[in-house]
Order: C-alpha cells, then sequence, then structure tokens
C-alpha cells in the first residue's frame, strides 16, 4: 500500500514550458486535491476534485490545469510555466465525505519541487 | 470562515511535553479543529481533530477551551522526530473539501 505517489520528485523548467505532475493514490479514495507550498509558506490548495469526472477551483488556479483521469488519478499540468511558479507541489487524497465529517482526513504525497527559470 | 492565529516558532526539550496553542476566535459552532504536521518539508501529516471535547489518540492531545475559541496541541513526551511545523486548521464552513493552510508554528525539539 502506497499511499499518495508523485511523480516527478525534482523537475527544472525554462519560463514557457510545459509539462504535467502526476499523482495517483491506491486508499480507494473519492477526493483528491493539488496544493502549492512556496518558502517559508503554508499549502495552498489549487484545485481539487471531489469524485472522478470533476474538478473544482481552489484557491490559486490560475495558470494551471487538471485532470481527473480516474478514481486512483489526478494530474496537474503547467501549459507555460512562469517563474512565478516556482514550489513544491502536494498532491492529497481523503475518502468520502460522510454523515461524520470528522472523519475526513487528507493524505498526502512526498511533493515535487519545481523550479522555473 | 474561521481563520487561526499560532505562534511562529517553540522550543521544547526531549522527554518533556510540548504545547502547541492556538487561537480561533471566529470559529463557527459546526466546524472543527485539525492539527496537521510537516516535517521537513514532507507532505504534511494528520495528527488529531475535534469539534469541543478534548481527544486524545496515540499521537497527541488535544484541549479546547469551553467556548471553542482557542485550543492547544500536546504532544507529551516530545522527541526529536517530533521537531517540525504545525499546522493549526479550521475546516472551512459548507465546504468538506477545503483545509486552509496558515504559516504554523515551528516546533524545534532539542536534546
Amino acid at each position: 500500500n502506497a499511499g499518495v505517489t508523485q511523480t516527478p520528485k525534482f523537475q527544472v523548467l525554462k519560463t514557457g514550458q510545459s509539462m504535467t505532475l502526476q499523482c495517483a493514490q491506491d486508499m480507494n479514495h473519492n477526493s483528491m486535491y493539488w496544493y502549492r507550498q512556496d518558502p517559508g509558506m503554508g499549502l495552498r490548495l489549487i484545485y481539487y476534485s471531489a469524485s472522478e469526472g470533476t474538478t473544482d477551483k481552489g484557491e490559486v488556479p490560475n495558470g494551471y490545469n487538471v485532470s481527473r483521469l480516474n478514481k486512483r488519478e489526478f494530474s496537474l499540468r503547467l501549459e507555460s510555466a512562469a517563474p512565478s511558479q516556482t514550489s513544491v507541489y502536494f498532491c492529497a487524497s481523503k475518502s468520502a465525505d460522510s454523515p461524520r465529517p470528522s472523519t475526513d482526513t487528507q493524505y498526502f504525497g512526498p511533493g515535487t519541487r519545481l523550479t522555473v527559470l | 470562515d474561521a481563520k487561526t492565529t499560532q505562534p511562529p516558532s517553540m522550543d521544547c526539550a526531549e522527554g518533556r511535553a510540548a504545547n502547541l496553542p492556538c487561537n480561533h476566535s471566529t470559529i463557527s459552532g459546526n466546524e472543527y479543529v485539525y492539527w496537521y504536521r510537516q516535517i521537513h518539508s514532507q507532505g504534511p501529516q494528520y495528527i488529531i481533530h475535534g469539534l469541543k471535547n478534548n481527544e486524545t489518540n496515540e499521537m497527541a492531545s488535544l484541549i479546547i477551551t469551553e467556548d471553542r475559541k482557542s485550543s492547544t496541541l500536546i504532544l507529551p513526551h516530545a522527541t526529536l522526530r517530533d521537531t517540525a511545523v504545525y499546522y493549526c486548521i479550521v475546516r472551512v464552513r459548507y465546504n468538506t473539501d477545503k483545509l486552509i493552510f496558515g504559516t504554523g508554528t515551528r516546533l524545534q525539539v532539542f536534546p
């Protein structure tokens, strides 16, 4: 049981290049999330997917697109990378909402460290 | 949405209890308090959560004041491996999918 996995672990891009960050979970979770964390800051939500086939914007969606490929996989795409997107990107997942909202905790992947030159 | 306020940093001697405070004075009646921690730039890790009663699990205890305007996370016997940034988060009202992370408290456990 690997939990939440992310690829790649590190990436360097030039301004204007595109790339896709991959995330997969093997916990049969319905909800998946993408966050970014800038140095010395907390995490900020980029996009999330409450279930397969749905996606919604978070706090900082500009410059990103996402795809919920299936229940396991949720990818984040940068179409034209900018230096302001230099950050650490975390993917997370959690089980479906239940009548007891206190049960929803998010499980995080190890992160992708992205540098845009 | 309730915001949280935490001290930016704290120190604790190994083996002693670490008490991490959090203010959430605008919390609503149906909002839960969650605690996560982040060790050395790894992905955040869930610790504990509560609504109004005190909670305890194998990692920590959570004490919530009667008026729910503040809480304290207690690590009863801190170890060097507990050195991390600790985030107090109030779950966003009417939206079950979002966690709003602040800047947290950096806890340094020293020998």
